[in-house]
Formats: C-alpha cells, structure tokens, sequence
C-alpha cells in the first residue's frame, strides 16, 4: 500500500483479555519498529524487526507482550492479560533499510477498561 | 550509549514569533539526526532530517542543523503560524549498526496562539 496501515484504529478491551495489533508495512521495507505512546508522553520503544534478523525486544515492557512478523510482512503484537496502564496508542513504523527514515502508520488507541 | 533530549513543553507562542525547540545527543558511532512532527490527532511524520554533521535539514520553513560539536540538533522556524502547533519529536538513528533502532526524545508541544 501507499502507506503503514494499522488495524483496528480502536480497540477497547476488558482488563484480563488479550488483545492483537496489526500492522501492514510499505511494501519494500524491510525494517519495521513498534512503538508505544501513553497520553501526553513520547515515545516508548516495544520491539524491531530487521529483515531475517532476530528481532530486537529490549523494549517489551513484559512477558505479556510479544510480537511476529510473517514472511518479512506483516507483523502482529499480542498483548496477553491486558491491564489498565497498557491504555496508549500503539504506532508501528517501517524503514527501506538502515540509517533512512520511518514511515509512521496511524497507531492503534488500545483502552482496557 | 544512544538517547536524544529534548526541551520540555508546552511551548507557547505568539503567531509570527521565532522558534525554537533544542535537542541534543549522544550516540555511538555515526548517527543521523531527524525530527517528527505530530499533529492533533495524526500519526508522527517526517519534518526534515540530517545524515551528516553540519548537515542542515529543511522543510516548510523548519530549520535544523546538525552540529557535531556541540551534539545538538536546534529546531528553529523564525515566523512560526497557528498551523504549526503540534508535538515535536527528535530522534536519531546510528550506523554502523545491524540494527536501525530510533531513538525518540520525550517530545515537545508547541501551541501558536493567533
């Protein structure tokens, strides 16, 4: 596509159920970063996938997050057992290669209630 | 180590007044120097960026350059207008590295009263 697409845009959950994040990448791009913004806070680095390199998760705040990413595509994080301070939006990035800039999709506004 | 610091905000403005948002770095190895611009509910997008020291980086009148010495990387517009409130972030990327991680300052919000 012509841009990083994320779904859904919206998700509110229960706190306790797991939820998924979608993101669909430049074609092209084989890097793909995800990032978490909590309301008027900055940016919090979750997890990097560089080609069929193994993925750089220094950034998964728990054992409850995790991601993948199919075929050097698509990638899905997973959020398990969902708690209220998971509540932020949740924004995937990709890059063409190292050093060049990333291409930011809408984010997805995860609220556990 | 590699971060990015960013002055803290909000700041607040009067149209047609100069800007400037400071951020500097430190990093390991060579890195490229970027800001985003966040506006009201959109997704981060590129403003300007720089790949080299000395580099100056511009986009619809933002201004910064990439000083080495001094590791910082100003943002500066010297009329800023209503349009342009929005939270803006630094960020660097370094290589030579396997792995192109961004790093992120904590953002600062601009608000550019008529």
């Amino acid at each position: 596509g012509a841009g990083v697409s994320q779904s859904p845009s919206n998700k509110v959950t229960e706190k306790g159920k797991d939820v998924e994040l979608r993101c669909d990448p430049i074609s092209g791009h084989t890097a793909l970063y995800w990032y978490r913004q909590s309301l008027g806070q900055g940016l919090e680095f979750l997890i990097y996938f560089q080609g069929n390199s193994a993925p750089d998760k220094s950034g998964l705040p728990s054992d409850r997050f995790s991601a993948e990413r199919t075929g050097g595509s698509v990638s899905t994080l997973t959020i398990q057992r969902t708690q209220q301070e998971d509540s932020a939006v949740y924004l995937c990035a990709s890059s063409f290669r190292a050093n060049t800039e990333a291409f930011f999709g809408q984010g997805t506004r995860l609220t556990v209630v | 180590g590699n971060s990015v610091t960013q002055m803290e905000g909000p700041v607040t403005l009067s149209e047609e007044a100069f800007l400037t948002i400071n951020c500097t770095y430190t990093a390991t190895g060579y890195p490229s120097l970027f800001w985003y611009v966040q506006y009201p509910g959109e997704g981060l997008q590129l403003l300007l960026k720089a790949t080299k020291a000395d580099d100056k980086g511009s986009n619809k009148g933002f201004e910064a350059t990439y000083r080495k010495e001094t590791t910082s990387f100003h943002l500066e517009k010297g009329s800023v207008q209503v349009s342009d409130s929005a939270v803006y972030f630094c960020a660097l990327s370094v290589t030579p590295t396997n792995f192109n991680k961004f790093y992120f300052g904590s953002g600062t919000k601009l608000n550019v009263k008529p």
